[in-house]
């Protein structure tokens, strides 16, 4: 079976300090990743989406970057945070060939920046 | 990209039914539509998907008028676990669900 994995779970960082949110899947090969970004008491926006190792699009500007060393890892980084990146951040997979391409969540990493 | 409409809040009881309808009027061709359930501090869970007519699993129902305009999602019985926030979707690959939108929050009470 699929399993995709977040970390850390909470995070708490002062603004300007780097970050690095790490997710993993496991169970399934060259899957669709993404990165969600939820403020408090909002919906979930679509941050980056990779269809491959290496290959990053972006949906909105902003001072993240996300990276894809491997398959199955996908990375969310920023090298200044501010404080309005305060946010639940959610990872997602989903498997190429279906139509209909239903996303799987992580647990999430709760980031709040000081 | 198609957007979607929802309540912002729905409010019911244990042993109910409850029937959370959304709006997507400019969905296209090749879109389907997929709704989630999402608890505080978790991700997102999927529920049901469907294209047209109707679709059923062991959680929920998913009706969709030929227009396909609107879809409702149907949660026979709920119960106080039910509560939670209630997202629809739609799209048909990647970049086309851009945004969950403010979902519905459910509230079952005893």
């Amino acid at each position: 079976s699929q399993t995709i994995h977040q970390w850390p779970a909470t995070l708490v960082q002062p603004v300007g300090s780097p970050l690095s949110l790490e997710c993993t899947v496991e169970g399934t090969s060259n899957p669709n990743l993404y990165w969600y970004r939820q403020a408090a008491g909002r919906g979930l926006q679509l941050l980056f989406y990779s269809v491959g190792i290496g290959q990053i699009s972006s949906e909105v500007p902003q001072n993240l970057s996300a990276s894809r060393p491997q398959d199955r890892q996908f990375i969310l980084s920023s090298k200044k945070l501010l404080l309005s990146d305060s946010g639940f951040y959610l990872c997602a997979w989903s498997v190429l060939g279906q139509p209909e391409e239903t996303q799987y969540f992580g647990p999430g990493t709760r980031l709040l920046v000081l | 990209l198609a957007k979607t409409t929802q309540p912002i809040s729905m409010d019911s009881y244990e042993g109910q039914e409850v029937n959370i309808t959304c709006s997507h009027n400019n969905i296209a061709t090749n879109d389907y539509i997929t709704w989630y359930q999402q608890f505080p501090s978790q991700g997102p869970r999927f529920i049901i998907q469907g294209y047209k007519t109707k679709v059923t699993n062991e959680v929920a129902s998913l009706f969709i008028p030929a227009d396909r305009k609107s879809s409702t999602l149907s949660l026979p019985r709920v119960s106080l676990s039910d509560t939670a926030v209630y997202y629809c979707l739609v799209g048909d690959s990647i970049g086309n669900m851009l945004t969950f939108g403010g979902g519905t929050r459910l509230m079952v009470k005893p």
